[in-house]
């Protein structure tokens, strides 16, 4: 089945510590985006890519950085510039124009010890 | 930068009941797309209703209904016989039509809607 997969689905970071948080898809997307949701919150949009090895900040992309040397993969790195990272981080693809609807994977808790 | 308003944070409804979710957006744009997406105690987002701008027939998806009001710049969701199910966060979203714009996809802060049995 065609979709798109988040791992882990929980991560914990350590103070001073960067971490990756992994999305991948098999959709043939060219699109993909990361957003970050705040417990009772709308998401708001840390980057997103429309090409490979293209991708452009979103409204909240400090101590956050990406990559996208593959068409089917857009890892997250939240680095520790992100001061305040304890959030549920969503990944979603979509075709880039004709307005498509974005495919969601399942999400990742992302918390601090 | 198009911006989004649900000015409803929460809500409920009774079962077998119809409610409506409110949601307003300002653009400068004419072409664009406007959605509702479901995110249950799961957090998996679902797409239950999209809209086309250029369209003026309203979208219908089951249960769900939109009314459409780009004058207004309004789109609120009707549920008609609400169930235990649709109990969930409603996130209303934008997204322009022009590849120049980015294509971004744009949420409003969400409505709780809770079912009573």
């Amino acid at each position: 089945d065609g979709g798109i997969t988040q791992s882990p689905k929980y991560l914990f970071r350590k103070e001073g510590q960067n971490v990756t948080l992994s999305c991948e898809q098999n959709l043939n997307h060219d699109a993909m985006y990361w957003y970050r949701q705040d417990p009772g919150q709308g998401l708001r949009l840390i980057y997103y890519s429309q090409i490979v090895n293209d991708f452009q900040k979103g409204d909240i992309a400090e101590g956050y950085s990406v990559s996208r040397e593959k068409k089917e993969s857009f890892p997250l790195t939240v680095t520790s510039a992100q001061k305040n990272p304890t959030a549920f981080y969503l990944c979603a693809s979509s075709i880039p124009v004709g307005g498509g609807k974005l495919f969601f994977g399942s999400g990742t808790q992302l918390s601090v010890l | 930068a198009q911006t989004v308003t649900q000015s409803q944070p929460e809500m409920s409804v009774q079962e077998a009941e119809t409610v409506t979710l409110s949601c307003t957006y300002d653009t400068s744009e004419s072409d664009y797309y406007l959605f509702w997406y479901k995110q249950p105690p799961s957090r998996q987002m679902i797409l239950v209703i999209r809209q086309e701008a250029y369209k003026q027939q309203n979208a219908t998806e089951n249960r769900f209904s939109v009314n459409f009001q780009k004058a207004a710049k309004s789109f609120s969701l009707k549920i008609s016989d609400s169930q235990l199910g649709d109990a969930a966060m409603y996130f209303c979203a934008y997204r322009s039509a022009s590849f120049r714009n980015n294509n971004d996809m744009r949420f409003g802060a969400g409505t709780r809607l809770t079912v009573k049995p």
